[in-house]
């Protein structure tokens, strides 16, 4: 079964533009998760989606915005980027919220965005 | 600051017990996570614990729980060069990472 998959790979912008990273989460899940891990850190919890609704936000300010589509895909957005932005992306997808082990987040490889 | 504690550096011999600490804060956890991340590449599940466990073993890897001093420890046995990676503990249910303890093994 494929895992978590997420476009692009890698990614170069310039300080001022817009981005968007994609990400498909593993068959039957439907929660996906976004974290931003910077070179040397732990990744930084941003967002979750269950069911097409946002369920946490982490300590990110408001150029970050996601969505989940029916499909339970989802999207990251990032306007105006900052030079602090370029980090690694990662999106985790977990069955949903709920009892037992549903809540355990399988990653993808990651986007990789620099901005310059 | 972070609510996960990890060290950041292990050296250990091939062959060897690895033994990675980790402190977090939040007790209402449900399950802590061990994660495993290559350079380059995104994190690899390696084991969970309930958070009414003391222990868990799976294979080469065994979970140690002090829920009284929020402690949590992975021992992996026999270590091999392709433990080389860095290690993440992390809370539930929004994943709270440490800085990821850095384990390098040598021949």
């Amino acid at each position: 079964d494929a895992g978590v998959t997420q476009s692009p790979t890698h990614l170069i912008k310039t300080r001022g533009q817009q981005v968007t990273l994609r990400c498909s989460p593993i068959s039957g899940h439907k929660s996906v998760s976004w974290y931003q891990q910077v070179l040397g850190q732990g990744p930084q919890f941003i967002f979750q989606y269950y069911e097409k609704e946002e369920r946490g936000r982490g300590n990110f300010p408001d150029r970050f915005s996601a969505r989940q589509f029916p499909n339970y895909s989802s999207e990251l957005n990032v306007n105006a980027l900052l030079l602090g932005d370029s980090a690694l992306y990662l999106c985790a997808s977990s069955l949903g919220p709920g009892t037992g082990n549903q809540e355990t987040q399988y990653f993808g490889p990651g986007t990789r965005l620099l901005v310059l | 600051g972070e609510d996960v504690e990890q060290s950041l550096f292990l050296s250990v011999r091939e062959g060897d017990s690895s033994v990675i600490n980790c402190t977090y804060t939040d007790s209402s956890s449900t399950y802590l996570y061990w994660y495993k991340q290559e350079p380059g590449a995104g994190l690899q599940l390696l084991t969970y614990i309930f958070s009414n466990m003391d222990m868990k073993q799976d294979q080469r890897l065994t979970v140690l729980l002090n829920k009284k001093d929020k402690h949590l420890s992975l021992r992996i046995a026999d270590t091999q060069t392709g433990d080389s990676a860095i290690y993440f503990c992390a809370e539930s249910p929004e994943l709270s990472f440490g800085a990821g303890t850095t384990v390098t093994v040598r021949a």
